[in-house]
C-alpha cells in the first residue's frame, strides 16, 4: 500500500496569513506517460463530509476559492491557502489514486491563531 | 444536483453483519461511468477506502477488508448497499458513501459528492 504522511498534524495560522500543509507519499504517484500526479486534496469541516478541493495535485475543483492551491510532484506535495479566512478552519486530507488500495493521509488540523 | 444519503442501524453487535444503504438522488446509479464507493472514518482517525462498485457492476475492495465486504447496487431503488460481516469494535466508524470519478480503469480517482455519513458503533 502507498502510505500518505501529512505534516504537520496541526497548524495554527493568523487570519490573512499563509497556511501550508505538506503530504508525502511512500512511492511516486506521478504517472509519467500522462505527466499527471494522481493526488487529491479534501477539506473536512466539523460534522461534515469531506469536500473535494483539488485533483491532479494542482487542479482546483469548480467553486473552490482561488486562495487554495496545490503543488508538488512525485512524492512531495503541498496545499497552500494564501490568505487564511475564518471559514477555512477544518481538517485537510490528501489522497492518492495511483494504485489500489486508495489511501489517505492522516489529516492536518488547521486552526486560527 | 447529485445527493447521497446513508442509512442503517447505529449499533451492531460484535460478530454480526453491518448493513448500510445509500440512496442516490439527482442521477442514476447505472448511468455514466462512475464508481459508487464506501469510505469510513473511525473517530479521530484517517479516512479508509472500503471499496466500490462500478456502473458496469464490477467491484473492487480494499484487501484489508475484502474477505468481509460486499457492495451491491439496486438499480430499481437507485441505491447502493454495504455489508460488512464478522464485525468487531475496530469497525466502529462513520461510514460515508460517495461517487467516485473514473479517470483510470478499475478504480475511482477522487470522490465527489459525499453523503453526510452515518455513525455505526459495534458493541454488545
Amino acid at each position: 500500500d502507498i502510505v500518505m504522511t501529512q505534516s504537520p498534524d496541526s497548524l495554527a495560522v493568523s487570519l490573512g496569513e499563509r497556511a501550508t500543509i505538506n503530504c508525502k507519499s511512500s512511492q511516486s504517484v506521478l504517472y509519467s506517460s500522462r505527466n499527471k500526479n494522481y493526488l487529491t486534496w479534501y477539506q473536512q469541516k466539523p460534522g461534515q463530509p469531506p469536500r473535494l478541493l483539488i485533483y491532479w495535485a494542482s487542479t482546483r475543483e469548480s467553486g473552490v476559492p482561488d486562495r487554495f492551491s496545490g503543488s508538488g510532484s512525485g512524492t512531495d506535495f503541498t496545499l497552500t491557502i494564501s490568505s487564511l479566512q475564518a471559514e477555512d478552519v477544518a481538517v485537510y486530507y490528501c489522497q492518492q489514486f495511483y494504485t489500489t488500495p486508495i489511501t489517505f493521509g492522516q489529516g492536518t488540523r488547521l486552526e486560527i491563531k | 444536483q447529485v445527493q447521497l444519503q446513508e442509512s442503517g442501524p447505529g449499533l451492531v453487535k460484535p460478530s454480526q453483519t453491518l448493513s448500510l444503504t445509500c440512496t442516490v438522488s439527482g442521477t442514476s446509479v447505472s448511468s455514466g461511468s462512475f464508481f459508487w464507493s464506501w469510505v469510513r472514518q473511525p473517530a479521530g482517525r484517517a479516512l479508509e477506502w472500503i471499496g466500490d462498485i462500478h456502473t458496469s457492476g464490477s467491484t473492487t475492495y480494499n484487501p484489508s477488508l475484502k474477505s468481509r465486504v460486499t457492495i451491491t447496487v439496486d438499480t430499481s431503488k437507485n441505491q447502493l448497499s454495504l455489508n460488512l460481516n464478522s464485525v468487531t469494535a475496530a469497525d466502529t466508524a462513520i461510514y460515508y458513501c460517495a461517487r467516485g470519478w473514473r479517470v483510470l480503469p478499475g478504480q475511482p480517482a477522487w470522490f465527489d459528492p459525499w453523503g453526510q455519513g452515518t455513525q455505526v458503533a459495534v458493541s454488545s
